[in-house]
């Protein structure tokens, strides 16, 4: 079945860049993304990447995806506090394009 | 527009007693999902419907049932709670028009089996 993977945690000081990897398995994968959580609060999307792209960028995001390796990546710039969360990776199917989550990398920031 | 809205925020229910979970949007969208959530865990897909009247299962949909009587509105029961369901239990929704739409999901609601 459909797998994607993170790493538990990163902690990286304020204004230094952050990198959260994520694999995963499904290679009919079409849309991957990256979604924010804070603490007692729903899921923000941040932002997603097309299966035929290989780089999105969006003012501090970019986000880096191998598809030969299935390999996903979200790099923050400037990391802030108020950054700190958990960051979960997710793709989609075609069919009933529910999401397939990673169980998230918690990111704290630390001044 | 609200969004996704779900109530109740929290509730605690004792072994066997039953509830429901609502689940309410407000953008016309044809795709709706719930999802729960345990610790250290993504989201894992219960049931979802892809239209008015139509529903499916997910990867968990054990000990839930569902039901879309109504577009705007996706209901989740549990007809005899066990421990094994406490968690977090997010609705979402979305457009069924792009593969790339967003989903929108809800403030969650926390339940707690005794």
């Amino acid at each position: 079945g459909e797998d994607v993977e993170q790493s538990l945690f990163l902690s990286v000081r304020e204004g230094d860049s952050s990198v959260i990897n994520c694999t995963y398995t499904d290679s009919s994968s079409t849309y991957l993304y990256w979604y924010k959580q804070e603490p007692g609060a729903g899921l923000q999307l941040l932002t997603y990447i097309f299966s035929n792209m290989d780089m999105k960028q969006d003012q501090r995001l970019t986000v880096l995806l191998n598809k030969k390796d299935k390999h996903l990546s979200l790099r923050i710039a400037d990391t802030q506090t108020g950054d700190s969360a958990i960051y979960f990776c997710a793709e989609t199917d075609t069919g009933r394009r529910a999401l397939t989550f990673g169980s998230g990398t918690r990111l704290q920031v630390q001044p | 527009n609200a969004g996704v809205t779900q109530t109740p925020k929290f509730r605690v229910l004792k072994t066997g007693q039953s509830m429901t979970l609502l689940c309410a949007q407000d953008m016309n969208h044809e795709y709706m999902y719930w999802y729960r959530q345990d610790p250290g865990m993504g989201l894992r897909l219960i049931h979802y419907s892809v239209g008015e009247g139509t529903t499916a299962k997910g990867e968990v949909p054990d000990g839930y049932n569902v039901s879309r009587l109504k577009k705007q509105n996706f209901l989740l029961g549990l007809e005899s709670a066990a421990p094994s369901q406490t968690s977090v239990y997010f609705c979402a929704s979305r457009s069924g028009t792009s593969g790339g739409n967003e989903q929108f999901f809800g403030p969650g609601t926390r339940l707690t089996v005794l």
